[in-house]
């Protein structure tokens, strides 16, 4: 069966340091992924997905960034955060562009 | 573009009470259509789809039925529990599209 992982957790971290979230998936390959952010009280907000190895679309411009260097692996970084970076990080993955989508269990990212 | 509006919540309802939570598409062709469920400070877990016209997607006791012709896919359960207090997510996913398409959301708040 397939599982996906998020860590940390919970992150607290103050203004202008760096971020680095990783999420990886088993039990499939070539899956596409997906990194969310949930502002609190809101919706989901795609931030960037990516089809295969080194491939990343953004959807939002913003001082975030995604990488993916390894098949499974699917990292989100920033170089100097914003208190408006602030919320809940999810990574998703899926096999088909028609399929569902499953969650990992998120990132509470708090910047102070 | 593709888009998906749900009821405004929050819905706050008795223990054994009806639900109902709204859910209305806009999109070309034919999509697959999902509802989502996030419990608090988790991921979200897929709780039904239903890929195809008049296609009735179901699973703990929640039911949703794909209406082409009223392009709707409304969230029912008969009699709801304290642990379906939850957010509910209604989503489409396009053929062609890696994307899924999200509502806001609709909190659901379930009294003993």
């Amino acid at each position: 069966s397939q599982t996906i992982h998020q860590w940390p957790a919970t992150l607290v971290q103050p203004v202008g340091s760096p971020l680095s979230l990783e999420c990886t998936v088993e039990g499939t390959s070539n899956p596409n992924l997906y990194w969310y952010r949930q502002a609190a009280g809101r919706g989901l907000q795609l931030l960037f997905y990516s089809v295969g190895i080194g491939q990343i679309s953004s959807e939002v411009p913003q001082n975030l960034s995604a990488s993916r260097p390894q098949d499974r692996q699917f990292i989100l970084s920033s170089k100097k955060l914003l208190l408006s970076d602030s919320g809940f990080y999810l990574c998703a993955w899926t096999r088909t562009s028609r399929g569902e989508q499953f969650f990992g269990p998120g990132t509470r990212l708090t910047v102070l | 573009g593709d888009s998906v509006t749900q009821m405004e919540g929050p819905v706050t309802l008795s223990e054994e009470a009806f639900l109902t939570i709204n859910c209305t598409y806009t999109a070309t062709g034919y999509p697959s259509l999902f509802w989502y469920v996030q419990y608090p400070g988790e991921g979200l877990q897929l709780l039904l789809k239903a890929t195809k016209a008049d296609d009735k997607g179901s699973n703990k006791g929640f039911e949703a039925t794909y209406r082409k012709e009223t392009t709707s896919f409304h969230l029912e359960k008969g009699s709801v529990q304290v642990s379906d207090s939850a957010v509910y997510f209604c989503a489409l996913s396009q053929g062609g599209s890696e994307k899924l398409v999200f509502g806001k959301g609709t909190k659901l708040t379930v009294n003993p």
